[in-house]
Protein backbone atom coordinates (compact mmCIF):
# COMPACT_ATOMS: atom_id res chain seq x y z
CA UNK A 1 0.00 0.00 0.00
CA UNK A 2 1.29 3.60 -0.39
CA UNK A 3 0.72 5.88 1.88
CA UNK A 4 1.93 9.31 -0.04
CA UNK A 5 0.04 10.66 -2.54
CA UNK A 6 1.48 13.16 -4.88
CA UNK A 7 -0.27 15.93 -6.30
CA UNK A 8 -0.34 16.54 -9.23
CA UNK A 9 0.66 13.39 -11.39
CA UNK A 10 1.94 15.25 -14.34
CA UNK A 11 3.41 18.54 -14.52
CA UNK A 12 4.23 20.57 -17.80
CA UNK A 13 6.31 24.02 -17.41
CA UNK A 14 8.90 26.16 -19.32
CA UNK A 15 12.55 26.13 -18.60
CA UNK A 16 12.87 29.22 -16.20
CA UNK A 17 9.47 28.49 -14.49
CA UNK A 18 9.23 27.30 -10.62
CA UNK A 19 7.77 23.72 -9.98
CA UNK A 20 5.91 22.80 -7.01
CA UNK A 21 4.60 19.15 -5.86
CA UNK A 22 2.76 18.46 -3.55
CA UNK A 23 2.49 15.28 -1.19
CA UNK A 24 -0.21 14.09 1.48
CA UNK A 25 -0.03 10.98 3.98
CA UNK A 26 -2.40 8.93 6.28
CA UNK A 27 -0.05 8.52 9.32
CA UNK A 28 1.90 9.96 12.04
CA UNK A 29 5.67 9.90 10.47
CA UNK A 30 9.39 10.38 11.72
CA UNK A 31 10.29 12.07 8.22
CA UNK A 32 9.49 12.42 4.86
CA UNK A 33 11.97 12.56 1.73
CA UNK A 34 11.61 13.37 -1.82
CA UNK A 35 13.22 10.94 -4.40
CA UNK A 36 13.87 12.06 -8.11
CA UNK A 37 14.15 9.26 -10.53
CA UNK A 38 15.03 9.52 -14.12
CA UNK A 39 13.41 7.59 -17.22
CA UNK A 40 14.99 4.33 -16.99
CA UNK A 41 16.91 5.12 -13.96
CA UNK A 42 16.86 3.93 -10.07
CA UNK A 43 15.76 6.79 -7.61
CA UNK A 44 18.54 9.34 -6.30
CA UNK A 45 17.61 10.60 -3.02
CA UNK A 46 17.19 14.46 -3.33
CA UNK A 47 16.25 15.97 1.03
CA UNK A 48 14.69 14.12 3.80
CA UNK A 49 12.51 16.89 5.95
CA UNK A 50 12.13 15.92 10.21
CA UNK A 51 8.69 15.97 11.17
CA UNK A 52 9.83 18.73 13.76
CA UNK A 53 11.25 20.58 10.63
CA UNK A 54 9.08 23.17 8.74
CA UNK A 55 11.29 23.82 5.90
CA UNK A 56 14.63 22.52 4.31
CA UNK A 57 16.43 24.52 1.85
CA UNK A 58 18.78 22.35 -0.66
CA UNK A 59 20.31 24.73 -3.95
CA UNK A 60 17.35 25.12 -6.20
CA UNK A 61 14.71 22.67 -3.64
CA UNK A 62 12.47 23.82 -1.61
CA UNK A 63 10.51 21.33 1.03
CA UNK A 64 7.88 22.02 3.46
CA UNK A 65 5.94 20.07 6.02
CA UNK A 66 3.15 20.37 7.53
CA UNK A 67 2.07 17.85 9.84
CA UNK A 68 -0.75 19.08 11.05
CA UNK A 69 -2.56 18.68 7.29
CA UNK A 70 -0.10 15.74 6.82
CA UNK A 71 1.22 17.11 3.48
CA UNK A 72 4.79 17.99 1.91
CA UNK A 73 5.68 20.37 -0.90
CA UNK A 74 8.65 20.30 -3.36
CA UNK A 75 9.21 23.33 -4.92
CA UNK A 76 11.97 23.05 -7.89
CA UNK A 77 12.82 27.03 -8.84
CA UNK A 78 14.32 28.21 -11.95
CA UNK A 79 13.19 24.88 -13.74
CA UNK A 80 15.94 23.42 -16.27
CA UNK A 81 15.18 20.65 -18.72
CA UNK A 82 16.99 18.22 -16.67
CA UNK A 83 14.88 18.22 -14.09
CA UNK A 84 12.86 16.37 -16.15
CA UNK A 85 12.21 13.23 -14.22
CA UNK A 86 9.45 11.65 -11.75
CA UNK A 87 9.23 12.76 -8.40
CA UNK A 88 8.39 10.46 -5.80
CA UNK A 89 7.28 11.75 -1.30
CA UNK A 90 8.32 8.76 0.79
CA UNK A 91 7.41 8.52 4.36
CA UNK A 92 9.38 6.68 7.34
CA UNK A 93 6.89 6.23 10.24
CA UNK A 94 9.93 5.36 12.85
CA UNK A 95 13.25 6.57 11.64
CA UNK A 96 14.37 2.73 10.29
CA UNK A 97 13.76 3.86 6.50
CA UNK A 98 10.36 1.47 5.89
CA UNK A 99 10.31 4.06 3.27
CA UNK A 100 6.61 4.39 1.71
CA UNK A 101 6.46 5.77 -1.39
CA UNK A 102 3.51 7.58 -2.92
CA UNK A 103 2.72 7.47 -6.52
CA UNK A 104 5.01 9.84 -8.25
CA UNK A 105 4.72 13.49 -9.94
CA UNK A 106 6.00 13.22 -13.75
CA UNK A 107 7.82 16.42 -13.82
CA UNK A 108 8.29 17.53 -17.78
CA UNK A 109 10.44 20.79 -18.55
CA UNK A 110 10.55 22.11 -21.84
CA UNK A 111 13.36 24.10 -22.97
CA UNK B 1 32.69 5.21 -4.48
CA UNK B 2 30.92 2.60 -6.61
CA UNK B 3 27.14 2.56 -6.12
CA UNK B 4 24.64 0.01 -5.53
CA UNK B 5 24.93 -2.49 -8.85
CA UNK B 6 22.60 -4.61 -9.78
CA UNK B 7 21.83 -7.68 -12.34
CA UNK B 8 21.19 -8.21 -14.85
CA UNK B 9 19.46 -4.97 -15.96
CA UNK B 10 17.22 -6.28 -18.16
CA UNK B 11 15.43 -9.59 -18.35
CA UNK B 12 12.83 -11.21 -20.18
CA UNK B 13 11.52 -14.58 -19.32
CA UNK B 14 8.09 -16.67 -20.60
CA UNK B 15 5.80 -17.50 -17.60
CA UNK B 16 5.97 -20.32 -15.15
CA UNK B 17 9.87 -19.86 -15.08
CA UNK B 18 12.54 -19.10 -12.74
CA UNK B 19 14.58 -16.03 -12.51
CA UNK B 20 17.03 -14.72 -10.17
CA UNK B 21 18.47 -11.03 -9.67
CA UNK B 22 21.80 -10.34 -7.76
CA UNK B 23 22.64 -7.11 -5.58
CA UNK B 24 25.84 -5.50 -4.52
CA UNK B 25 25.50 -2.98 -2.15
CA UNK B 26 27.89 0.21 -1.21
CA UNK B 27 30.24 -1.18 0.72
CA UNK B 28 29.58 -1.15 4.68
CA UNK B 29 26.24 -0.89 4.23
CA UNK B 30 24.61 -2.55 6.65
CA UNK B 31 21.28 -2.73 5.19
CA UNK B 32 19.79 -3.39 2.57
CA UNK B 33 16.28 -3.27 0.70
CA UNK B 34 14.63 -4.83 -2.33
CA UNK B 35 11.62 -2.67 -3.90
CA UNK B 36 9.08 -3.84 -6.39
CA UNK B 37 8.21 -0.86 -8.63
CA UNK B 38 5.63 -1.20 -11.25
CA UNK B 39 5.28 0.87 -14.38
CA UNK B 40 3.75 4.88 -13.36
CA UNK B 41 3.80 3.79 -9.68
CA UNK B 42 6.29 4.35 -6.85
CA UNK B 43 8.70 1.41 -5.41
CA UNK B 44 6.69 -1.02 -2.57
CA UNK B 45 9.09 -2.73 -0.30
CA UNK B 46 9.50 -6.10 -0.35
CA UNK B 47 12.63 -7.18 2.08
CA UNK B 48 14.93 -5.41 4.12
CA UNK B 49 17.81 -7.00 6.03
CA UNK B 50 19.95 -5.75 8.67
CA UNK B 51 23.13 -7.76 7.50
CA UNK B 52 22.14 -11.23 7.14
CA UNK B 53 18.88 -10.98 8.78
CA UNK B 54 15.79 -10.47 7.53
CA UNK B 55 13.70 -7.87 9.55
CA UNK B 56 10.92 -7.49 7.34
CA UNK B 57 9.85 -9.61 4.74
CA UNK B 58 5.71 -8.94 5.13
CA UNK B 59 5.33 -7.69 1.77
CA UNK B 60 7.23 -10.68 -0.19
CA UNK B 61 4.99 -13.34 -1.42
CA UNK B 62 6.61 -15.93 -0.01
CA UNK B 63 4.83 -18.36 -2.45
CA UNK B 64 7.26 -17.81 -5.38
CA UNK B 65 9.46 -15.12 -4.16
CA UNK B 66 12.66 -16.31 -1.92
CA UNK B 67 15.19 -13.56 -1.10
CA UNK B 68 18.93 -14.03 0.62
CA UNK B 69 21.36 -12.24 1.77
CA UNK B 70 24.82 -15.22 2.67
CA UNK B 71 27.54 -12.95 4.94
CA UNK B 72 25.80 -10.09 5.02
CA UNK B 73 26.54 -8.35 1.37
CA UNK B 74 25.36 -9.56 -1.55
CA UNK B 75 21.67 -10.45 -2.10
CA UNK B 76 19.82 -12.17 -4.28
CA UNK B 77 16.12 -12.27 -5.02
CA UNK B 78 14.26 -14.93 -6.79
CA UNK B 79 11.27 -15.36 -8.29
CA UNK B 80 9.76 -19.43 -9.06
CA UNK B 81 7.60 -19.84 -11.28
CA UNK B 82 7.14 -16.46 -12.54
CA UNK B 83 3.82 -14.95 -13.51
CA UNK B 84 2.65 -12.38 -16.35
CA UNK B 85 1.75 -9.93 -13.18
CA UNK B 86 5.64 -10.28 -12.12
CA UNK B 87 6.32 -7.99 -14.35
CA UNK B 88 8.02 -4.60 -13.13
CA UNK B 89 11.34 -3.44 -11.76
CA UNK B 90 12.87 -4.53 -8.66
CA UNK B 91 15.11 -2.24 -7.10
CA UNK B 92 18.24 -2.63 -5.07
CA UNK B 93 19.07 -0.09 -2.21
CA UNK B 94 21.14 -0.18 0.95
CA UNK B 95 21.94 2.44 3.54
CA UNK B 96 24.89 2.61 6.31
CA UNK B 97 22.41 2.14 9.04
CA UNK B 98 18.72 2.38 9.55
CA UNK B 99 17.95 6.06 9.66
CA UNK B 100 20.48 6.80 7.21
CA UNK B 101 20.32 7.97 3.61
CA UNK B 102 19.14 5.46 0.99
CA UNK B 103 21.18 4.61 -1.93
CA UNK B 104 19.24 2.85 -4.83
CA UNK B 105 20.52 0.87 -7.66
CA UNK B 106 19.61 1.13 -11.46
CA UNK B 107 17.34 -1.37 -11.05
CA UNK B 108 16.49 -4.71 -12.49
CA UNK B 109 13.31 -4.73 -15.15
CA UNK B 110 12.01 -7.99 -15.81
CA UNK B 111 9.20 -8.94 -18.42
CA UNK B 112 7.38 -12.08 -18.48
CA UNK B 113 5.27 -12.85 -21.41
Amino acid sequence: SQQGEEDPQALSIQEGENATMNCSYKTSINNLQWYRQNSGRGLVHLILIRSNEREKHSGRLRVTLDTSKKSSSLLITASRAADTASYFCATDKNAGNMLTFGGGTRLMVKP
Amino acid sequence: EAGVVQSPRYKIIEKKQPVAFWCNPISGHNTLYWYRQNLGQGPELLIRYENEEAVDDSQLPKDRFSAERLKGVDSTLKIQPAELGDSAVYLCASSLTPGNTIYFGEGSWLTVV
